[in-house]
C-alpha cells in the first residue's frame, strides 16, 4: 500500500524560510520512473504544480518560483524534502505531496495547510 | 491564469450526462502529450480518475471517461450521482521554455442538482 503524509510548520512568518518534508511508505523513490512532486493549493483555488524529483535524481521546477525552491530527497529515510524561500501571504496554501507514474499522479499525501503570517 | 482551460462550473440532475472539457495548446495537449484527470471532494486530496487519455485506475467506476482530441480533452461522466458532486482538473506536460513541465487546468466544480 502506497501512503504519503507531508509534515512541516503551520504558520510562518513572511521572509521566513518553509521547510516540507514528505515521507512515504509502499514503494522506493530509486526505483525506475517513479516520480514525487510537490503540487499546492490556495484556499478556494486551483491545483499548482511546484518541483519533481525523479528515481534518477533529476530535478525540475516552476519556471514561476525555481528561484525560490528547492526539492531534494533522503532515499534511506524515504523521504522529499521541499524547501521555499521569502515565503509571503500569497503562499498560504495547502502543500500536497504526490507520486506519479508516467506523469499520472497516482497516490497523493493529506495535504498540510501552510499559512504564511506575521 | 492556468495554463490548461476548463469551464469554472458543469451542473446536471442525477442520472444524467455530463462532459468538462481541458483546452490546451500545441506545447502541451496538442503536442501530443497525455491528459489525466482528477477528482477532489471537498476537504480532500485530489485522486486519479483517468491516466493516459482514456485509462481507469481500478476502482474507478466506469461512468467516468476520457477522450482526447487536437488541443483539447475531455471528461465525461454518466448516471450522474450525487457523489460525483466535486471539482475536477485536467493535467498534462507542457514543453514550452517559458512555462512549467506540468500543468494543471484550473478545475471545474461539478453540481449534482
Amino acid at each position: 500500500q502506497v501512503t504519503l503524509r507531508e509534515s512541516g510548520p503551520a504558520l510562518v512568518k513572511p521572509t521566513q524560510t518553509l521547510t516540507l518534508t514528505c515521507t512515504f511508505s509502499g514503494f522506493t523513490l530509486d526505483t525506475s520512473g517513479l516520480c514525487v512532486s510537490w503540487i499546492r493549493q490556495p484556499p478556494g483555488k486551483a491545483l499548482e504544480w511546484l518541483a519533481r524529483i525523479d528515481w534518477d535524481g533529476d530535478k525540475y521546477y516552476s519556471t514561476s518560483l525555481k528561484t525560490r525552491l528547492t526539492i531534494s530527497r533522503d532515499t534511506s529515510k524515504n523521504q522529499v524534502v521541499l524547501t521555499m524561500t521569502n515565503m509571503d501571504p500569497v503562499d498560504t496554501a495547502t502543500y500536497y505531496c504526490a507520486r506519479s507514474i508516467a506523469a499520472a499522479y497516482d497516490s497523493w499525501g493529506q495535504g498540510t495547510l501552510v499559512t504564511v503570517s506575521s | 491564469q492556468s495554463v490548461l482551460t476548463q469551464p469554472p462550473s458543469v451542473s446536471g440532475a442525477p442520472g444524467q450526462r455530463v462532459t468538462i472539457s481541458c483546452t490546451g495548446s500545441s506545447s502541451n495537449i496538442g503536442a501530443g502529450y497525455d491528459v489525466h484527470w482528477y477528482q477532489q471532494l471537498p476537504g480532500t486530496a485530489p485522486k486519479l480518475l483517468i491516466y493516459g487519455n482514456t485509462n481507469r485506475p481500478s476502482g474507478v467506476p466506469d461512468r467516468f471517461s476520457g477522450s482526447k482530441s487536437g488541443t483539447s480533452a475531455s471528461l465525461a461522466i454518466t448516471g450522474l450521482q450525487a457523489e460525483d458532486e466535486a471539482d475536477y482538473y485536467c493535467q498534462s506536460y507542457d514543453n514550452s521554455l517559458s512555462g512549467s513541465p506540468v500543468v494543471f487546468g484550473g478545475g471545474t466544480k461539478l453540481t449534482v442538482l
